[in-house]
């Protein structure tokens, strides 16, 4: 198994200009999960899924868009990047039925300037 | 208020030299209290999940314990590779199923 992967590894953007984020499991995980973390600052939600075509906001989702359409993957879409959303960025999948370990993806680095 | 909160930011541990850190919290209704490892350039790893006041798990020289309202990771003489940051996170009744709060971290840097 892969386990959670996540592309591209980096990305430098312009201010304005839009992008997808990619995320994939292939453990058959109903759960998914997007994190953003910043310096001085604990990992912090941005958007989750329960299940292919269920999406919700997490604590931080202004300024981007998810969609779940099929099990395994988890986009996240920057519509028109700002310098706030410089970051690194976190997919993390796990399977219901008990609060177990949740699995990380390897990060995505995105500075916009 | 932050509602989970990590002690110390950073420490400096000679190896063989023990110590703890420590992850308090002040949410309500806790279902699940988990302990993750960061490398530098890397997610997170998933160490350990503790569920109830009492309970204590172990991996090689890392034990975990929670009481009512803080968790200790105790690490037993530590070497070099144990150098990473130790990531506190929660469930809990008051938000999603799974949605974990984190604390800021515990950079731990273990010197030969």
């Amino acid at each position: 198994n892969a386990g959670v992967t996540q592309t591209p590894k980096f990305q430098v953007l312009k201010t304005g200009q839009s992008m997808t984020l990619q995320c994939a499991q292939d453990m058959n995980h109903e759960y998914m999960s997007w994190y953003r973390q910043d310096p001085g600052m604990g990992l912090r939600l941005i958007h989750y899924s329960v299940g292919a075509g269920i999406t919700d906001q997490g604590e931080v989702p202004n300024g981007y868009n998810v969609s779940r359409s099929t099990t395994e993957d988890f986009p996240l879409r920057l519509l028109s990047a700002a310098p706030s959303q410089t970051s690194v960025y976190f997919c993390a999948s796990t399977a219901f039925g008990t609060y177990n370990e949740q699995f990380f993806g390897p990060g995505t680095r995105l500075t916009v300037l | 208020e932050d509602q989970v909160t990590q002690s110390p930011e950073a420490l400096r541990l000679q190896e063989g030299e023990s110590s703890s850190l420590n992850c308090s919290y002040t949410v309500s209704g806790l279902r699940g209290l988990f302990w993750y490892r960061q490398d530098p350039g890397k997610g997170p790893e998933f160490l350990f999940t503790l569920y109830s006041a009492g309970e204590e798990k172990e991996k090689e020289r890392l034990k975990a314990t929670l009481t009512k309202k803080e968790s200790f990771l105790h690490i037993t003489a530590p070497k070099p590779e144990d150098s990473a940051t130790y990531l506190c996170a929660v469930t809990y009744s008051g938000a999603g199923s799974y949605q974990l709060t984190f604390g800021k971290g515990t950079k731990l840097s273990v010197i030969p």
